[in-house]
């Protein structure tokens, strides 16, 4: 079956503005993960779904970052007022259950650069 | 806070070498996790340990996991370019469901 998709794949814009980065984990897959990597470093965690239960946000780097997670399925990623420092790859994985013994299949990823 | 690091950062070998990377854990775990990220890829799950002094073999790939459950190694024998990638361990933050991951080791191999 389709992987983790992860849409654009690329985004490119100004400082100031607001983005939104969409995850769509495999089907049926309950547990939901959003990590940045910056260029040549590890995975960063950003925030956790799982199911109905409240997300982890323990992650996210600052009020200006939210996601939510609809339908138990589609995940959005919004960053507000970028800056320079938030460029990074984005990247989404998902789990068949909750649980860190869980093997956690990620996306391409999306790059976001700003300018 | 709980931290899982990586030795070396960064290696390149001759093809046909073997190589090692080892994963530190500052507290016990009860799980490790091996993932390889090709160069512009995303991380691909290799393989999962869970006992003490447990030892899996993929191939040419050796996994392995620590007596005490704070470290564990990959070891590759005979590299090959298509090893070429960074790989990390990750194992469970305490009381969650989140994986901490290590630092990484990048592995380039040289023809």
């Amino acid at each position: 079956g389709a992987g983790v998709s992860q849409s654009p794949s690329n985004k490119v814009t100004e400082k100031g503005k607001d983005v939104e980065l969409r995850c769509d984990p495999i089907s049926g897959h309950t547990a939901l993960y959003w990590y940045r990597q910056s260029l040549g470093q590890g995975l960063e965690f950003l925030i956790y779904f799982q199911g109905n239960s409240a997300p982890d946000k323990s992650g996210l780097p600052s009020d200006r970052f939210s996601a939510e997670r609809t339908g138990g399925s589609v995940s959005t990623l919004t960053i507000q007022r970028t800056q320079q420092e938030d460029s990074a790859v984005y990247l989404c994985a998902s789990s068949l259950v909750r649980g860190s013994n869980q093997p956690q299949h990620f996306g391409d990823g999306t790059r976001l650069s700003i300018l | 806070g709980q931290q899982v690091m990586q030795i070396p950062q960064y290696q390149h070998v001759q093809e046909g070498e073997d190589f090692t990377t080892y994963c530190n854990s500052s507290t016990t775990l009860s799980n490790i996790q091996w993932y390889k990220q090709r160069p512009g890829g995303h991380p691909v799950f290799l393989i999962q340990l869970v006992k003490s002094g447990e030892v899996k073999k993929q191939k040419r790939l050796t996994f392995q996991f620590g007596e005490a459950k704070k470290n564990s190694s990959l070891h590759i024998t005979a590299t090959q370019t298509t090893d070429v990638g960074t790989y990390f361990c990750a194992g469970p933050s305490y009381n969650t469901d989140k994986l901490i991951f290590g630092t990484g080791t990048r592995l380039q191999v040289f023809p």
